[in-house]
């Protein structure tokens, strides 16, 4: 079963628009919900961690929240520079890690 | 400050070979993880190790074995390689503090062919 999904699959955004990018889960016990970005040819690059329902963080145009069962990344105003795979994994039980399958982020100008 | 590093960054390998992947991280992370990433597949777990001495299947253990040598040091051992384990592969580590998790380190991956 899917424990971490994400969507949309992929986003065209014109410079300026802002939008949001979902992930949901089903895991019980979480010991910390994390957003990161990826670039073409590297590693992932972590932007934030999330905790409990309720919980905010903000970095920049990037703003993530958390409720229950799933998460958001609201991009304000975007920039071409933050064309870039985000992806949303999951940490629960053993420190067990699980990703969703990201979002591809595309911003023309 | 290396963080974590794997080798080798780029292997051709001919389907039956064996090779050993490595991963050490110098952060003193209880927790260590090998991912495949293929396209449009995000990051899939192989295997895991959440401590020195444990390690656990992921979502696509099957045809991968790893041991966790020592507290700095993971390793992915392919047996028999198949066309199918062409991808890239991530290691990374991540530390805790109680109950709760906290981000993981990633190296740089090794872009592995199988022909």
């Amino acid at each position: 079963e899917d424990q971490v999904t994400q969507s949309p699959e992929a986003l065209r955004l014109q410079e300026g628009e802002s939008s949001s990018l979902n992930c949901s889960y089903t895991v019980s016990g979480l010991r910390g919900l994390f957003w990161y970005r990826q670039d073409p040819g590297k590693g992932p690059e972590f932007l934030f961690t999330l905790y409990s329902a309720g919980e905010e963080k903000e970095k920049e145009r990037l703003k993530a929240t958390l409720t229950k069962k799933e998460s958001f990344l609201h991009i304000t105003a975007p920039k071409p520079e933050d064309s870039a795979t985000y992806l949303c994994a999951v940490q629960w039980g053993g420190n067990k890690l699980v990703f969703g399958a990201g979002t591809i982020l595309r911003v023309k100008s | 400050n290396a963080g974590v590093t794997q080798t080798p960054k780029f292997q051709v390998l001919k389907t039956g070979q064996s090779m050993t992947l490595q991963c050490a991280q110098d952060m003193n992370h209880n927790s260590m993880y090998w991912y495949r990433q293929d396209p449009g597949m995000g990051l899939r777990l192989i295997y895991y190790s959440a401590s020195e001495g444990t390690t656990d299947k992921g979502e696509v253990p099957n045809g991968y074995n790893v041991s966790r040598l020592n507290k700095r040091e993971f390793s992915l051992r392919l047996e028999s390689a198949a066309p199918s384990q062409t991808s890239v592969y991530f290691c990374a580590s991540s530390g805790g503090r109680g109950s709760y998790g906290t981000e993981a380190f990633f190296g740089q991956g090794t872009r592995l062919t199988v022909v």
